[in-house]
């Protein structure tokens, strides 16, 4: 069964440092989305992508963050400079626009900052 | 606007007890979709099922079973027979059908189901 994956399962980091967390949608969709979950909290919308660019964003997802797809298979959020209320799960999501309408999860990276 | 409301934060309840988790939503869009994630203690989201807001039927699967309410803005979650490994966090989430389709969840209901 076709699934998201993402890298790094977990990352620890010094503040002030900058972080990339990796994705690989599924291979025929074509939206695709970050959203962030501080631990004990809901998970919540981060920035959505499509066709390059990005469609809608959070006001979460301020000029700290930036998305890409640098090579068409993977999908990147980058964190230029990370604070402390950054360390969260953050789950990267790919979108099926075919009968189902699933959206499927992958397994989430955690962030955290110290 | 868009919002989803768990009232409740956590249930404990013992394994082979019937428990339900509610779920209100709010939303002004005439389609949309509802969905419930389990979140085990790994972290991961598990999807549950989605239900599109034309279909009101109420479904069954296995020991799950949901009930959609549009007149209520409700769609609950009822599990059968709780077992231990039920114990997670399950997030109600809303989508609108229109735009680029973000969840937007509820807050969560931790179930702790013990032995």
């Amino acid at each position: 069964e076709p699934e998201v994956t993402q890298t790094p399962s977990h990352q620890v980091t010094q503040m002030g440092q900058e972080v990339i967390l990796r994705c690989v949608p599924i291979s025929n969709h074509l939206y695709f989305y970050w959203y962030r979950q501080i631990l004990g909290q809901k998970v919540e919308f981060l920035v959505s992508f499509y066709n390059n660019e990005i469609s809608e964003k959070s006001e979460i997802f301020d000029d700290q963050f930036s998305v890409e797809r640098p090579d068409g298979s993977n999908f990147t959020l980058k964190i230029r400079s990370t604070k402390l209320e950054d360390s969260a799960m953050y789950f990267c999501a790919s979108w099926d626009t075919s009968g189902t309408g699933e959206l499927f999860f992958g397994e989430g990276s955690r962030l955290t900052v110290l | 606007a868009q919002k989803v409301t768990q009232a409740q934060t956590e249930i404990s309840v013992v394994e082979k007890e019937d428990v339900t988790l509610d779920c209100v939503y709010e939303t002004r869009d005439t389609t949309y979709y509802l969905f419930w994630y389990k979140q085990p203690p790994s972290g991961e989201l598990v999807f549950l099922i989605r239900r599109n807001s034309f279909d009101e039927q109420n479904e069954i699967s296995g020991r799950y079973s949901w009930n959609f309410q549009k007149s209520t803005s409700s769609f609950n979650f009822t599990i059968t027979a709780s077992q231990v490994v039920d114990s997670a966090v399950y997030f109600c989430a809303l989508r609108p059908n229109t735009g680029f389709q973000k969840l937007v969840f509820g807050t969560g209901t931790r179930l702790l189901v013990s032995p």
